[in-house]
């Protein structure tokens, strides 16, 4: 059974920071991972996609990489600003989206 | 840009009753899937659906939820006699002409049981 975990849960960072935020998944047979952004109360916004072939996606400030051997991805945050508080969600799919519970991240001007 | 359509946006309703939650998935997508997400817990997949038909499940989709396309635009799941443990938010996603494409969400829908 998948099993995607994001280690911390939570992270405060001061604003300009560069940041990485971690994710892991335990079977590496996936098509794809998926990163979202979630605000408070609110719905999944997709932020990157990687499929199983590739080994990183870029848009704007934000590049997400995918090391499918072992089971791990990194989302690359540039120069974070107080807007990018929120929480950021990884999700494997092989068929459906398999979760991890996500990393609330809050950027103090 | 084409988005997932979801309503209502939050219901309100008494346990043991049954509730239809709505969705409009984008137009030309082919699978259509409903997760929900518990108050501070995980997003959790409950089902998929293509060509008419469930094509997996999950073990929280139990015999109390139903999905259903009825006219070939809406895709609404149903819980029939509510539970306070169903009491969550339910995302509604399409996808395109193949499971390695995104998964586009609608907003949610917040379910509240009391």
């Amino acid at each position: 059974k998948q099993e995607v975990t994001q280690i911390p849960a939570a992270l405060s960072v001061p604003e300009g920071e560069n940041l990485v935020l971690n994710c892991s998944f335990t079977d590496s047979a996936i098509y794809n991972l998926q990163w979202f952004r979630q605000d408070p109360g609110k719905g999944l916004t997709s932020l990157l996609l990687i499929q199983s072939s590739q080994r990183e996606q870029t848009s704007g400030r934000l590049n997400a990489s995918l090391d499918k051997s072992s089971g791990r991805s990194t989302l690359y945050i540039a120069a974070s600003q107080p807007g990018d508080s929120a929480t950021y969600l990884c999700a494997v799919n092989r068929g459906k989206l398999t979760f991890g519970k996500g990393i609330t991240l809050s950027v103090r001007p | 840009e084409p988005e997932v359509t979801q309503t209502p946006s939050h219901q309100v309703t008494q346990m043991g009753q049954e509730v239809i939650l709505r969705c409009v998935p984008i137009s030309n997508h082919l699978y259509f899937y409903w997760y929900r997400q518990i108050l501070g817990q995980k997003v959790e997949f409950l089902v998929s659906f293509y060509n008419n038909e469930i094509s997996e499940k999950s073990e929280i989709f139990d015999d109390q939820f139903s999905v259903e396309r009825p006219d070939g635009s809406n895709f609404t799941l149903k819980i029939r006699s509510t539970k306070l443990e169903d009491s969550a938010m339910y995302f509604c996603a399409s996808n395109g002409v193949n499971v390695a494409n995104v998964l586009t969400f609608g907003a949610g829908s917040r379910l509240t049981v009391l």
